[in-house]
């Protein structure tokens, strides 16, 4: 079936730190999101990319939606306690009513104040 | 407004028994996923409502789920019997019809299944 391999599977930083995780795919994907999920609650959409070669900002945050729409990459500068939880890739193929995402298996990140 | 609320957030039953989680989406949209993440492995995809149709039901493990949103509004996700493969946690998104290209779904916070 389809995967997204998403690496590093766990991350341990240092509060300031700048952290860096990504995604890649065998297949094409038209529309790119990361969510970040906390404990106890769902995933929550931190950036959505919809072009191919596409750089967006969310504050800290930056993603890029890889030119063969099949990779993205989610950058975390200067990081902070309130970063920590686990960072997925998701990836839709917007073909017809398809709306479903294929998604990675996260990205868990530990901050040390 | 109120976001997406699920019912119950966690559940422990046995094997062989039923369990049926409820999901209230936004209000207003049209569009209903349930999603389901088993320790250890990705989310997955179970299956897509707009309104009160089955649009995907493509990631329904088996018969022994069933799902049904009457009237287009809440939604039920019924598991009988559960099986101890069953265990997870089982997410629902819910998301408006735009025409733009954001599709983003916003999720509840999930019913953690645990079947002994």
């Amino acid at each position: 079936g389809q995967q997204l391999n998403q690496s590093p599977q766990s991350m341990f930083i240092q509060e300031g730190e700048d952290v860096s995780m990504n995604c890649t795919s065998s297949s094409i994907f038209n529309t790119w999101l990361w969510y970040k999920q906390d404990p106890g609650e769902g995933p929550v959409l931190l950036i959505a990319l919809y072009k191919a070669g596409e750089l967006t900002s969310n504050g800290r945050l930056t993603a890029q939606f890889g030119i063969t729409r099949k990779d993205s990459f989610l950058n975390i500068s200067a990081s902070i306690p309130s970063d920590v939880g686990i960072y997925f890739c998701a990836g839709q193929k917007n073909a017809g009513n398809n709306r479903k995402l294929i998604w990675g298996l996260g990205t868990s990140l530990a901050v040390n104040p | 407004e109120a976001g997406v609320t699920q019912f119950p957030s966690h559940s422990v039953i046995e094997k062989g028994q039923t369990v049926t989680l409820r999901c209230d989406p936004i209000s207003g949209h049209d569009n209903l996923y349930w999603y389901r993440r088993v320790m250890g492995k990705e989310i997955k995809f179970l299956l897509h409502f707009v309104k009160e149709s089955k649009q995907d039901e493509s990631g329904m493990p088996n018969n022994r789920f069933l799902a049904e949103r009457t009237g287009g509004t809440y939604s039920t996700l019924k598991v009988q019997p559960a099986e101890l493969e069953d265990s997870g946690v089982y997410f629902c998104a819910s998301s408006q019809v735009v025409r733009t290209e954001n599709y983003g779904y916003t999720f509840g916070s999930g019913t953690r299944l645990t079947v002994v």
